[in-house]
């Protein structure tokens, strides 16, 4: 069974930093590129970016609201999937969750981060 | 990036009736390969993580009630829910995951009038 697991989620204070971790199980990581994906209260999904498999070069591309500030990153060896959030903002609060398509998208459950002072 | 457009925003019909759910892409996620269509329609509940209920435009989700279908290719499409129940209440989104990076329509709320 395919489970996708966020964690890493808090409250942070503007400016911080945060590393969420994106736990697969269930189908081989290596092969599928991977999503992260944010809610803000009422909002609708956003991409906030993705990272390819190493067999397509390993790279990551991010959404321009976060670019420069956000980063991803794989361990293929423990089917880990990382999202490091730098210089946070207050909206930049959301549920995050990391997916990946094979037919139909996958989901996790969601992590919660919080921005306030 | 593609663009998905989605409407109307918002649905109030009353139980029983038809509800009509419109998805647009700015571009074809038809994958010629395959005959595919590479767009999925969520269910959102509040407080939970959208659920997949239509994939490949038209492939219901094992579980989902068969009043939910969904339709389209290429560009356009449609998500029907053929007689409205109660817990049908909730937002639906669509998204395209013929190419990253995954974008999602805006959502519509589904209400009871």
């Amino acid at each position: 069974e395919v489970q996708l697991v966020e964690s890493g989620g808090r409250l942070v204070q503007p400016g911080r930093s945060l590393r969420l971790s994106c736990r697969a199980s269930g189908f081989t990581f290596g092969d599928y590129t991977m999503t992260w994906v944010r809610q803000a209260p009422g909002r609708g999904p956003e991409s906030v970016g993705f990272i390819r498999t190493q067999a397509l070069g390993g790279t990551a591309e991010y959404a321009a609201s976060v670019k420069g500030r956000f980063s991803i990153s794989r361990d293929d060896s423990r089917s880990i999937a990382y999202l490091q959030m730098n210089g946070l903002k207050i909206e930049d609060a959301a549920v995050y969750y990391c997916s990946f398509s094979r037919a139909r998208p996958y989901w996790g459950q969601g992590t919660l981060v919080t921005v306030s002072s | 990036d593609i663009v998905m457009t989605q409407s109307p925003d918002s649905l109030a019909l009353s139980l029983g009736e038809r509800a009509t759910i419109n998805c647009k892409s700015s571009r074809s996620i038809l994958y010629n390969s395959d005959n595919k269509s590479y767009l999925t329609w969520y269910q959102q509940k509040p407080g939970q993580p959208p659920k997949v209920i239509i994939y490949w435009a038209s492939t219901r989700e094992s579980g989902v009630p068969d009043r939910f279908s969904g339709g389209g290719s290429g560009t356009d499409f449609t998500l029907t829910i053929s007689s409205l129940q109660a817990e049908d209440v909730a937002v639906y989104y669509c998204q395209q995951h013929y190419e990253t990076p995954l974008t999602f329509g805006g959502g519509t709320k589904v209400e009871i009038k």
